[in-house]
């Protein structure tokens, strides 16, 4: 089945900053990769997602990448600010199924 | 729209007792799902729904029983609760569940958690 990485668990910067957060994934027949932002005490929310027929998508400060042969996706996060401390899950959806399995998390912490 | 509502926000039992955790959406989604979250694990599936009177395991089921008797309701029931239930538990909907798809409308939307504590 599928398996999902996610690298680094803690990630600290310096307001304005760029963060970047790298997942992995183990099935080359998932097709959807969706990044989620959940802030203390709530659920987890969709920032942006991504479609294996993309490399590249961008929603103002956020961009994900996508790289199918090397099968590693990742979230980037541009000129940081104070509320966008949180935890960041990134998942993936193998091809034809219900599910979503999600990496472990990372927390960020932007510093003022 | 309320959106994906989840009762109660906070829970303690005894090993042994059990309860149902409640869980409703208002967008007339057809897909719902129960995760439970553990420190530094991420998020685990441990049932679905597509649909009324449908569901299916996720990755850790065992010692959890669900239902789905109409669209907008997805109780989880623990019959006989152990210290490894501890976690915040989240419910979801999406509206066709297959985010490989190409609507855009495959989003998961999440309630705000259940933190159950077994002791």
């Amino acid at each position: 089945g599928e398996n999902v990485e996610q690298h680094p668990s803690t990630l600290s910067v310096q307001e304005g900053d760029s963060a970047v957060i790298k997942c992995t994934y183990s099935d080359s027949a998932s097709n959807y990769f969706p990044w989620y932002k959940q802030e203390l005490g709530k659920g987890p929310q969709l920032i942006i997602d991504i479609r294996s027929n993309v490399g590249e998508k961008k929603d103002q400060r956020i961009a994900v990448t996508l790289n199918k042969t090397a099968k590693h996706f990742s979230l980037h996060i541009t000129e940081t600010q104070p509320e966008d401390s949180a935890v960041y899950f990134c998942a993936a959806s193998p091809y034809n199924t219900d599910k979503l399995i999600f990496g472990t998390g990372t927390r960020l912490q932007v510093f003022p | 729209n309320a959106g994906v509502t989840q009762t109660p926000k906070f829970r303690i039992l005894k090993i042994g007792q059990s309860m149902t955790l409640q869980c409703a959406q208002d967008m007339n989604h057809n897909y719902m799902y129960w995760y439970r979250q553990d420190p530094g694990m991420g998020l685990k599936l441990i049932y679905y729904s597509v649909g009324a009177g449908i569901t299916d395991k996720g990755e850790v089921p065992n010692g959890y029983n669900v239902s789905r008797s109409t669209t907008e309701d997805f109780p989880l029931r623990l019959e006989l609760a152990a210290p490894s239930q501890t976690s915040v538990y989240f419910c979801a909907s999406s509206y066709s569940g297959r985010p490989s798809g190409a609507a855009s409308t495959d989003t998961q939307y999440f309630g705000p958690g259940t933190r159950l504590t077994v002791l």
